[in-house]
């Protein structure tokens, strides 16, 4: 057990609705990493957030955004999805910015399946 | 774009082989982090290079970064079945993100 958690482990819609993920990071960390990992694309950085303020910015589409809270948990917002967006959606915390550098401790993931 | 490929996709052999798994790039990293994953998990780190040519060894698993720190490898002597998983490795840079390589697939039986 990492100590990360994530909300709801499987998740179906349909396309063009909005979901939105959840992630509580390990106790003491400051940063959220978001990554989507599909059979095609290997495991992808999406964005990172280092105690409330957004810190790194990768693949992440226009449809998508997150936010960290005070209380330094994180959500991560799907809008119109698309088919493609069927993947698996993973939340790493990490105790500093460095994401370079700190070790990332993954939680569980979301499945978004969209029908 | 940094991008690291890892060699090969898929691997399965029997208990008591011995592989290597590579992890390339163009791009020079600060770091290199190598991570398993199993089936319904994230992945775990195992270990964390930060030198040229540094080996580092965990129990019958070794790692070694790359002298102009571009490309790693992850050697396993006499696998056994609990190695089954996916290995992926993942550049640091000075900014903040991790770039994951493709994955490998290891499947190891009896």
């Amino acid at each position: 057990d990492s100590g990360v958690t994530q909300t709801p482990k499987h998740l179906i819609t349909a396309t063009g609705q909005r979901v939105t993920l959840r992630c509580s990071p390990r106790s003491g960390d400051l940063s959220v990493y978001w990554y989507q990992q599909s059979l095609d694309q290997g495991l992808q950085f999406l964005i990172q957030y280092y105690n409330g303020e957004e810190r790194a910015k990768g693949n992440i589409l226009e449809r998508f955004s997150a936010q960290q809270f005070p209380d330094l948990h994180s959500e991560l917002n799907l809008s119109s999805l698309e088919l493609g967006d069927s993947a698996l959606y993973f939340c790493a915390s990490s105790p500093t910015s460095s994401g370079g550098r700190d070790e990332q401790f993954f939680g569980p993931g979301t499945r978004l399946t969209v029908l | 774009t940094q991008l690291l490929e890892q060699s090969p996709q898929f691997l399965s052999i029997q208990e008591g082989e011995n592989l290597t798994v590579y992890c390339n790039s163009s791009s020079v990293f600060s770091s290199l982090q190598w991570y398993r994953q199993e089936p319904g998990e994230g992945p775990v780190l195992l270990v964390t290079v930060v030198t040229g040519g540094e080996v580092k060894k965990l129990k019958r698993l070794t790692f070694q970064f790359g002298d102009a720190r571009k490309d790693s490898s992850l050697h396993i002597t006499a696998a056994q079945p609990g190695d089954t998983g996916l290995y992926l490795c993942a550049g640091g840079s000075t900014a903040s993100k991790l770039t994951f390589g493709t994955g490998t697939r290891l499947q190891v039986t009896l």
